[in-house]
């Protein structure tokens, strides 16, 4: 029973399109984040949401949309897709915002051609 | 400007030697630091927490020490094995309401 479930796993798109990944947890935490690990494998926070409200956006461009419905849940959603999205998107959980443990996703590749 | 910096991108190690990775900050004062193992085509998984009035912290064969006078935590793999092979993150909070700041890691490959 994964506690963070992320999909796809893998995505091949192309420039301009829009694509949605989603991600559900079931630890019953409060706070759900979505990181972002580029090629040269640096992990880098985008958005935070703790009872699905954003708490934190890290200068990320707004084609970068987070969704949450409800705790359990935070979608990201992003517009017309540009070859430097190409990355590995992980969706992660934490208790709290206060630094926390976080378990993380097992990411989702994304690739943009 | 505020860094995590970990010491190496590679690191060998023969089996059963002791692996030590360096995690060295700049212009962060965290109350706790984190390590995380990451294996290729996964996500990252919480290995150990330290906080800044604990020195050291074991968990099986793994040790993390906490200087907040040097500004550095080091990670230690006693008796390392190929399983261990894998890339460490060590990461911090910058302050209050903040989530974790990661390092770039440091890939070991433990060799038999």
């Amino acid at each position: 029973d994964t506690a963070v479930s992320q999909t796809p796993k893998y995505l091949v798109t192309q420039m301009g399109n829009d694509k949605s990944i989603k991600c559900e947890q079931n630890l019953g935490h409060d706070t759900m984040y979505w990181y972002k690990q580029d090629s040269k494998k640096f992990l880098k926070i985008m958005f935070s949401y703790n009872n699905k409200e954003l708490i934190i956006n890290e200068t990320v461009p707004n084609r970068f949309s987070p969704k949450s419905p409800d705790k359990a849940h935070l979608n990201l959603h992003i517009n017309s897709l540009e070859l430097g999205d190409s990355a590995v998107y992980f969706c992660a959980t934490s208790r709290g915002v206060n630094g926390n443990t976080i378990y993380f996703g097992e990411g989702s590749w994304l690739t943009v051609v | 400007s505020q860094k995590i910096e970990q010491n190496s991108e590679a690191l060998n190690i023969q089996e059963g030697k002791t692996a030590t990775l360096t995690c060295n900050y700049t212009n962060y004062s965290p109350a706790y630091l984190q390590w995380y193992r990451q294996d290729p085509g996964r996500g990252p998984v919480f290995l150990l927490l330290i906080r800044e009035n604990e020195k050291e912290k074991r968990k099986e064969r793994l040790k993390v020490t906490f200087d907040t006078t040097l500004k550095q935590s080091l990670f230690h793999i006693t008796a390392s094995q190929p399983a261990d092979s894998a890339t460490y993150l060590c990461a911090l909070v910058p302050s209050g309401n903040t989530p974790l700041v990661f390092g770039k890691g440091t890939r070991l490959s433990v060799i038999a």
